[in-house]
């Protein structure tokens, strides 16, 4: 999936601890979507956001959980005080500006979270 | 509440055969449906989409049918290849921002 850059690929953090993931959407993209997904679910979506922007947070944990995607750098979304359910894979999406809901999403290859 | 079926059970065909992957939903009446294919490890890479309006999208080896009537979309791979063995995702979307609702995936395997 050249083009949305994830990184790390894969995190290991202790309970209690911050996880910070990082996504580079592809060039000229400035709509990000961030999901979840966990072993035999579907992608869950959690959060979506334009620069500097959050545009729809419903898929959002209410604590703990934060996303951002500033004018400069890659987005992030950040989980506190880590817990063993939130181990997944967090993968984050990108799509043109403006093109709605007819345009494609194009993928990282996601960031494998593990909480000892 | 919103639903998104796939095959629940993993697809093993015979390589040259047609594979045909189901969708079917609930509660919804999307304009958009995706259907992507995903490998172990990697991010979901799109295939196709197809309108509320068409009954029908063919890329290549690739045809996806959209009925909104029985609320269902249907994938067929010809000619089947081991190289499409892979998880495939519909998604379809729900009317606001951008945001797709994701069915847990059917498992194909193509046997040599």
């Amino acid at each position: 999936n050249a083009g949305v850059m994830q990184n790390p690929r894969h995190l290991v953090r202790r309970r209690g601890q911050e996880a910070r993931l990082r996504c580079s959407p592809m060039k000229g993209h400035s709509h990000v979507y961030w999901y979840r997904q966990l072993p035999e679910e579907g992608l869950k979506f959690m959060v979506y956001l334009q620069k500097e922007n959050i545009i729809d947070e419903s898929g959002m944990p209410k604590e703990r959980f934060s996303a951002e995607f500033p004018k400069e750098g890659p987005s992030i979304l950040r989980i506190q005080q880590v817990v063993r359910g939130d181990s997944a894979a967090y993968f984050c999406a990108s799509s043109p500006l403006g093109q709605g809901r007819n345009q494609p999403q194009h993928f990282g290859d996601g960031t494998r979270l593990s909480i000892l | 509440s919103q639903k998104i079926e796939q095959n629940s059970e993993a697809l093993n065909i015979q390589e040259g055969k047609t594979a045909t992957l189901t969708c079917n939903y609930t509660n919804y009446s999307p304009a958009y449906l995706q259907w992507y294919r995903q490998d172990p490890g990697r991010g979901p890479v799109f295939l196709l989409l197809i309108r509320e309006n068409e009954k029908e999208k063919r890329k290549e080896r690739l045809k996806v049918t959209f009925d909104t009537t029985l609320k269902q979309s249907l994938f067929h791979i010809t000619a089947s290849q081991p190289a499409d063995s892979a998880t495939y995702l519909c998604a379809l979307d729900i009317g606001a921002g951008n945001q797709f609702y994701f069915g847990t995936g059917t498992s194909l395997t193509v046997i040599p």
